[in-house]
């Protein structure tokens, strides 16, 4: 059974701070996409990484996929309120997507 | 553009009642996926269909639940009987294939609530 570990699970940081969150498997996926789900909203796909070491760049967040393509890492800077959420990675190939449990972030002005 | 269609959002029903969710996904796609989210959990999968197919049905429960995507309309969750356990949120997604990247596109979600 694959499984992605998400840590950590509950982060609540100031406006301005940097912050990194994780993704982790013993398993090997083909592709690894990250989410974030605000409350009574589906979750909103932010970036699909393919290729092992790949790192992609959306304004202020910052994601990187493992080289053995079984990790993945959510850095965001300079944090603001907009990225309160939920957040979500999860794991693809030719089996159903796997999430993980997600790691609730609260940015306090 | 509209995105992945889910209604009714908010859905209450009784203890042994049916539970009918509707999905319409985006233009374009003909795969859709249903999920559950229990409140601080992920999304589990339940079942992936494609039109009047059912692809892969392993993380629906073997009693009560059924799924269908027929050649008309929209994709339907169906649930008969709900029991408290039920209630959950559930979300569709859809992708225009089931190819190696599988990036799916979630609706709002049905919230499920059983008294």
């Amino acid at each position: 059974t694959q499984l992605l570990e998400q840590s950590p699970q509950f982060l609540s940081i100031q406006e301005g701070e940097n912050l990194t969150v994780y993704c982790n498997s013993s398993s090997v996926f083909s592709s690894l996409q990250w989410y974030r789900q605000e409350p009574g909203e589906g979750p909103v796909l932010l970036v699909t990484v393919v290729t092992g070491g790949e790192v992609k760049k959306l304004k202020r967040l910052t994601f990187q996929f493992g080289d053995a393509r079984k990790d993945s890492s959510l850095h965001i800077t300079a944090a603001q309120p907009g990225d309160t959420g939920l957040y979500l990675c999860a794991g693809g190939g030719n089996t159903p997507l796997v999430f993980g449990k997600g790691t609730r972030l609260s940015v306090i002005a | 553009n509209a995105g992945v269609m889910q209604n009714p959002r908010h859905l209450v029903r009784r203890r042994g009642q049916e539970a009918r969710l509707r999905c319409s996904p985006m233009k374009g796609h003909s795969h859709v996926y249903w999920y559950r989210q229990l409140p601080e959990e992920g999304l589990k999968f339940m079942v992936y269909l494609q039109k009047e197919n059912i692809i892969d049905e392993s993380g629906m429960p073997k009693e009560r639940f059924s799924a269908e995507f027929p050649k008309e309309g929209p994709s339907i969750l169906r649930i008969q009987q709900v029991v408290r356990g039920d209630s959950a949120a559930y979300f569709c997604a859809s992708s225009p294939s089931s190819g190696l990247y599988n990036e799916q596109f979630f609706g709002p979600g049905t919230r499920l609530t059983v008294l």
